[in-house]
């Protein structure tokens, strides 16, 4: 059964940093991109970041791009999300998500989320 | 690419067919997937690629549309199927539709 688990989240002032970590099971990690979804409260899904299979290749929409960082360790089934320069709009309950691959590039497995709050 | 879902919010009976819209501002080739959301839950997938039915999910939920307009329909509307549906384009990185809010008449 594929799992995910997200820990990290918590209140944390604006402009400070703070590291989510998603430990995978279930699944051979190294063979699936893995992704970050965030959705602030009461609001819709964003997606925050992707990152390939060996952790070359990451990705980010313009909102986060160059304060975020995804990372992974296949030895450890986790993938990561720094976050750096935190503003109030990103406050938000992260998810990770796997897709359901072959062929199926919709979001089949979601963890339960983890909740961020930029607050002062 | 932006994605436009209608309408926000909808109300229907139990035994009811629902259809909830969303369009593409440009085309994304049938990468499409629709989730459902219940309340403090996780997204669920239901259909990816426009039209296949995700394992596990009743065959009363179908998706069907090409290139920019889409549309998920329950052919009957049950109880459990309160949510709030989202569309989700995957043709252009990943980017979400603002939502339709289904409830019970």
């Amino acid at each position: 059964e594929v799992q995910l688990v997200e820990t990290g989240g918590g209140l944390v002032q604006p402009g400070r940093s703070l590291k989510l970590s998603c430990v995978a099971s279930g699944f051979t990690f190294s063979s699936y991109w893995m992704y970050w979804i965030r959705q602030a409260p009461g609001k819709g899904l964003e997606w925050v970041s992707s990152i390939n299979t060996d952790g070359g290749s990451t990705y980010y929409p313009d909102s986060v791009k160059g304060r975020f960082t995804i990372s992974r360790d296949n030895a450890e089934n986790t993938v990561y999300l720094q976050m750096n320069s935190l503003r109030s709009e990103d406050t938000a309950t992260y998810y990770c998500a796997k897709d359901g691959g072959p062929y199926n590039y919709g979001f089949a497995y979601w963890g339960q989320g983890t909740l961020v709050t930029v607050s002062s | 690419i932006q994605m436009t879902q209608s309408p926000s919010l909808l109300s229907a009976s139990v035994g009811d067919r629902v259809t909830l819209s969303c369009k593409a501002g440009q085309n994304i080739n049938n990468y499409l997937a629709w989730y459902q959301q219940k309340l403090g839950e996780a997204p669920k997938l239901l259909i990816y690629n426009a039209n296949s039915l995700q394992t596990g999910i009743p065959s009363r939920f179908s998706g069907s549309g090409s290139g920019t307009d889409f549309t998920l329909t329950i052919s009957s509307l049950q109880p459990e199927d309160v949510a709030t549906y989202f569309c989700q384009q995957y043709n252009s990185w990943r980017t979400f539709g603002g939502g339709t809010k289904l409830e019970l008449k």
